[in-house]
């Protein structure tokens, strides 16, 4: 257990539709950031947040968009949602926003787009 | 453009023997590389890591191997535990891009006993 928790673990929705994926970093953790894993694609980066601010930005799609929260979890906004939005999706958290921060994976949020 | 590339989708390996994973990249930038392994249903796991001052780093039975001229990193498991069996993925980071973490499709390693 990474101490990194996402919530829901599955999610089935339709196209068009919206959804919010959550992430609750490990204590103390002040960097968040969430990553796409397609079918056939290796982990994709989308966004960082250290602190609450926005501090890294990566392939996310304008339909996207995540926050950090004065709590520090974390999520991710997905609106207008295609068939090829259908990926896992990860949150990781890391102390602070350096590389050698090791980061830590949550579980994953399954997204299904039907 | 894949700038991380593990060019083998699968490894098979007996227990006890060595497990050689690769991985090449194209951005002279990276700066700092890392190594995770996932298991199904589960998030990667943070393995070993290497900086680019450094062509070695060891920690345990893993150790990564940087060779900054072929823009080539190498993972050796020895000796391979079918525990050892997952997906691995190579990633890695360039200073100028604020640390974001570029990660390879990743290695499924299979160690039969």
């Amino acid at each position: 257990d990474s101490g990194v928790t996402q919530t829901p673990k599955h999610l089935i929705t339709a196209t068009g539709q919206r959804v919010t994926l959550r992430c609750s970093p490990r204590s103390g953790d002040l960097s968040v950031y969430w990553y796409q894993q397609s079918l056939d694609q290796g982990l994709q980066f989308l966004i960082q947040y250290y602190n609450g601010e926005e501090r890294a930005k990566g392939n996310i799609l304008e339909r996207f968009s995540a926050q950090q929260f004065p709590d520090l979890h974390s999520e991710l906004n997905l609106s207008s949602l295609e068939l090829g939005d259908s990926a896992l999706y990860f949150c990781a958290s890391s102390v602070g926003g350096a590389p050698n921060n090791e980061q830590f994976f949550g579980p994953g949020t399954r997204l299904t787009v039907l | 453009d894949q700038q991380v590339k593990q060019n083998s989708p699968s490894l098979s390996v007996q227990e006890g023997r060595i497990s050689i994973l690769n991985c090449d990249y194209t951005n002279s930038m990276f700066d700092y590389f890392l190594w995770y392994k996932k298991y199904p249903a589960e998030g990667p796991t943070f393995l070993i890591s290497i900086s680019s001052i450094k062509d070695k780093n060891e920690d345990g039975r893993f150790t990564v191997f940087l060779n900054k001229s072929a823009k080539h990193l190498s993972l050796h498991i020895v000796p391979s535990q079918p525990g050892d069996s997952a997906v691995y993925f190579c990633a890695a980071s360039a200073r100028g891009s604020n640390y974001k973490l570029t990660f390879g499709k990743g290695t499924l390693l299979t160690v039969n006993p």
